[in-house]
């Protein structure tokens, strides 16, 4: 399985909002409503931040969203906060039968 | 709280062997498919094989297949990963994780080192 596709490194200010996008194809985020988002501070497990696209787990901030058009999914935080730096991944499962799943490269989030 | 506890990591020569576990804590384990994830270190995530709720059906990355056996002990709350024929490539962070939808419950973590 080929690794969604998401940037590197994205930085934003505090207090204003960014948006990491995460590109995959027909077979995985275009197929399928299961796309995630986790995070991970340094040294940290992942924490899921965004299920089946844009659900968001109980406890998580409303910060968070979460979208897709077509292949391409998006992470949206609003009002970044110091908090907010870490690495986020996307996920999609890529069988609706084995539940295998294909991860993005990860985006480093800088807050300025 | 729900958690999930991995042990089992550490130093091996390539060619080794190592088995991991993971014990699953304020809920029923047998509910769920269950996942182990890795991370080498200073990558990103990658999926590595997948159990359902009664170990009917497995799953595996191309990379490790033949060579990893996930199973698990329903009984005992338990998730186990047995790694076989290890390659320095193997070298990571081996989280077992609660699944689907989504990977809400995440282990610690336990560390695989594979070197000579």
């Amino acid at each position: 399985q080929s690794a969604l596709t998401q940037p590197a490194s994205v930085s934003g200010s505090l207090g204003q909002s960014i948006t990491i996008s995460c590109t995959g194809t027909s077979s995985d985020i275009g197929g399928y409503n299961y796309v995630s988002w986790y995070q991970q501070h340094a040294g940290r497990a992942p924490k899921v931040m965004i299920y089946d696209v844009s659900h968001r787990p109980s406890g998580v901030s409303n910060r968070f969203s979460g979208s897709r058009s077509g292949n391409t999914a998006s992470l949206t935080i609003s009002g970044l906060q110091a908090e907010d730096e870490a690495d986020y991944y996307c996920s999609s499962y890529t069988s609706s039968i084995s539940f295998e799943v294909v991860f993005g490269g990860g985006t480093k989030l800088t807050v300025l | 709280e729900v958690q999930l506890v991995e042990s089992g990591g550490g130093l091996v020569q390539p060619g080794g062997s190592l088995r991991l576990s993971c014990v699953a804590s304020r809920f029923t384990l047998g509910t769920y498919w269950m996942t182990w994830v890795r991370q080498a270190p200073g990558r990103g995530l990658e999926w590595v094989a997948n159990i359902k709720e009664d170990g009917s059906e497995t799953y595996y990355v191309d990379s490790v297949k033949g060579r990893f056996t996930i199973s698990r002990d329903n009984a005992k709350n338990s998730l186990f990963l047995q790694m076989n024929s290890l390659r320095t490539e193997d070298t990571a962070v081996y989280y077992c994780t609660r699944s689907p939808p989504a990977f809400d419950i995440w282990g610690q973590g336990t560390m695989v080192t594979v070197s000579s």
